[in-house]
């Protein structure tokens, strides 16, 4: 099993489309977590933490929930420049500042 | 935002030469950097961890050899791919964390452009 497991792509939704990602982390003990945005051949930029009691972030929505090891992010309202890679990153509680990343998910938003 | 700063963009090599890649943290010292490897339509793989002063650590499967990684500064890490060869094409990206986050893991990580290399 992947230490980070994201859905798999391609979602394609329609402008003002509400979508959501999930996310699943095998290590019971990852510490701090985060989503990720990568354009296409550009690197990878913080899109926003994931905080133990959820967290908005205008239109963007992340949620943890220990128990189950899940992490997810909502676009509501989704604009055409939220098509992108997103990926969902753990850093896990094992000393050092080693991050997993997972696969990403790709976001195809359409006219 | 800190930024990271990575150079080449581009590089394109013929086969059997050795390319450097620079990533330098412009305004935090990083005492910890990372090296990531994309080949297309994948994700970002971690291939070894930089430490300054120290030895890198380098990811299952990762040849040290082939992939010499120096961080001789708390705002510079170099990874140098020797020999290159055409199955070494890929985006190489780094990442750093700010020293001052502290060791709990938490901070951002800043990334760098991405190198794209071409070995013919």
């Amino acid at each position: 099993r992947k230490e980070v497991e994201q859905d798999p792509g391609p979602f394609n939704v329609p402008e003002g489309a509400t979508v959501a990602f999930n996310c699943t982390y095998s290590n019971s003990a990852s510490q701090s977590f985060f989503w990720y945005r990568q354009d296409c051949r550009k690197e990878p930029k913080l899109l926003m933490s994931v905080y133990s009691s959820g967290n908005e972030d205008g239109r963007f929505t992340a949620q943890l929930n220990r128990a189950s090891q899940y992490i997810s992010l909502l676009i509501r309202d989704s604009k055409l420049s939220d098509s992108a890679t997103y990926l969902c990153v753990v850093t896990p509680n094992t000393g050092g500042f080693k991050t997993i990343f997972g696969a990403g998910t790709r976001l195809f938003v359409k006219a | 935002g800190a930024v990271v700063s990575q150079h080449p963009s581009w590089v394109i090599c013929k086969s059997g030469t050795s390319v450097k890649i620079e990533c330098r943290s412009l305004d935090f010292q990083a005492t910890t950097m990372f090296w990531y490897r994309q080949f297309p339509k994948q994700s970002l793989m971690l291939m070894a961890t930089s430490n300054e002063g120290s030895k890198a650590t380098y990811e299952q499967g990762v040849e040290k050899d082939k992939f010499l990684i120096n961080h001789a500064s708390l705002t510079l890490s170099t990874l140098t791919v020797t020999s290159a060869h055409p199955e070494d094409s890929s985006f190489y990206i780094c990442s750093a964390r700010d020293r001052t986050a502290g060791r709990t893991n938490t901070g951002e990580l800043f990334f760098g452009e991405g190198s794209r290399l071409t070995v013919l």
